[in-house]
């Protein structure tokens, strides 16, 4: 049972144009949702993150929207550029009883940008 | 700056052999992640450890152990393989934040 459903699984947009993921959730004590990069070969690496008292947060080209009653968030890409071609990863994660991070990633979309 | 350093970065192995993967997180990171993923898959919790002390295990096989050593690197143990455990792992590193810093992963094929 997945419990952070991503999509789409793939994505093609033109240079310039604005990349949209989106995730949804399910449990409630997720109180953290990273955005990860992954490019082939390379591990995941942090791109942007959120927690659920805030709606919004805007890194640069990067954008999380966050809908906290309909459990859902997205990661807007303003101004695509080929160098972001990559799959991204959305998670929610919660502190274990140790204080770790328990993430939990959604399946991931493999976003190409074209010319 | 210091990332987080697995080796080896390529491994093959036959069925039913042992592997062993290391990590060398951070410096001064107390926490130690390992994930699993499969081709194509998104990354799997494995197991954690907080200062050299398992913490928190999630899908981990039982021919499957790690442990943290007292310089903080990490081992991962991985016996009687088998062709499902054709995957790339990766060890993640933190410390007082949030955010998990993951190294360039370790990609074992079984044969």
């Amino acid at each position: 049972q997945q419990q952070v459903k991503q999509s789409p699984q793939s994505l093609i947009v033109q240079k310039g144009g604005i990349s949209i993921i989106n995730c949804a959730y399910e449990n409630t004590a997720f109180d953290y949702f990273p955005w990860y990069q992954q490019f082939p070969g390379k591990g995941p690496a942090l791109l942007i993150a959120i927690r659920p008292d805030v709606s919004e947060k805007k890194e640069g080209r990067f954008t999380i929207s966050f809908n906290k009653s309909a459990k859902q968030f997205s990661l807007h890409i303003m101004d695509s550029q080929p160098g972001d071609s990559a799959t991204y990863f959305c998670a929610a994660s919660m502190l274990s009883n140790f204080g770790n991070e328990k993430l939990t990633f959604g399946t991931g979309t493999r976003l190409t940008i074209i010319p | 700056a210091a990332g987080v350093i697995q080796s080896p970065r390529h491994l093959i192995k036959e069925k039913r052999e042992t592997a062993t993967l290391k990590c060398y997180p951070i410096p001064r990171h107390d926490t130690v992640y390992w994930y699993q993923q499969g081709p194509g898959q998104d990354p799997q919790f494995l197991i954690s450890f907080y200062e050299k002390m398992q913490s928190d295990k999630g899908s981990i096989p039982d021919r499957f152990s790690a442990q943290q050593f007292s310089d903080y690197h990490s081992e991962l143990n991985m016996s009687s393989l088998e062709l499902g455990d054709s995957a790339l792992y990766f060890c993640a590193s933190s410390s007082a934040g949030r955010e998990l810093f993951f190294g360039e992963g370790s990609r074992l094929t079984v044969l």
